[in-house]
């Protein structure tokens, strides 16, 4: 059974960078899809990017395009979520996923989240 | 503004039925592409509920089913209890293959 601990929430001035973390402990890590989703307070959930760890390479959503770096560390079991220039309103709780793959692609575990506040 | 529309709140009361509405277009839902709901109690990380349209994971009583038709989805849940009280959202993937929400439904048990 696979499980999902992200680090412990983050205060940041405006302007500044966060980096999150996602551990995938007791199972298979490199061959699924990472999923990032934030949800700022009060709102619904808003899709960031993916990743597969075996391959590498990160998908973005248009709107995080250029602000956020997703990557991933096989020999950790570990992915990470970097978001530079932030903002007030990127005040929020960020959850990464792990994405079941074929054939239907849902999202099937889940971090319990962490909580990131930009505050000057 | 999410990509998929969904109604901001469901009332009902306990042992009854209540449904969630799940809109999309032809460039996500209607182009053939599954929907996934997920329940999400307040203060916690969202759980899978149904996938693949309507497929319930190992332990979600079978109160939940989910059904898909053009470029609408539903979740729909009989016996309401009070434990079912939270928000339900709904996801699809559009064109591009980016992951797409609804905005969430809140659910009140009277």
């Amino acid at each position: 059974q696979v499980h999902l601990v992200q680090s412990a929430a983050e205060v940041k001035k405006p302007g500044s960078s966060v980096k999150v973390s996602c551990k995938a402990s007791g199972g298979t890590f490199s061959s699924y899809t990472i999923n990032w989703v934030r949800q700022a307070p009060g709102q619904g959930l808003e899709w960031m990017g993916r990743i597969v760890p075996m391959f590498g390479t990160p998908n973005y959503a248009q709107k995080f395009q250029g602000r956020v770096t997703i990557t991933a560390d096989e020999s950790t079991n570990t992915a990470y979520i970097e978001l530079s220039s932030l903002r007030y309103e990127d005040t929020a709780a960020y959850f990464c996923a792990r994405d079941r793959g074929r054939p239907y692609f849902h999202m099937d575990v889940w971090g319990k989240g962490t909580t990131v506040i930009v505050s000057s | 503004q999410s990509v998929l529309t969904q109604p901001p709140s469901v009332s009902g009361a306990p042992g009854q039925r209540v449904t969630f509405s799940c809109t999309g277009t032809s460039s996500n839902i209607g182009a053939g592409n599954d929907v996934h709901w997920y329940q999400q109690l307040p203060g916690t990380a969202p759980k899978l509920l149904i996938y693949g349209n309507s497929i319930r994971p190992s332990g979600v009583p079978d109160r939940f089913s989910g059904s898909k038709s053009g470029t609408s989805a539903s979740l729909a849940i009989t016996g309401l209890q009070a434990e079912d009280e939270a928000n339900y959202y709904c996801q699809s993937y559009d064109s591009s293959l980016s992951v797409v929400f609804g905005g969430g439904t809140k659910l009140t048990v009277l």
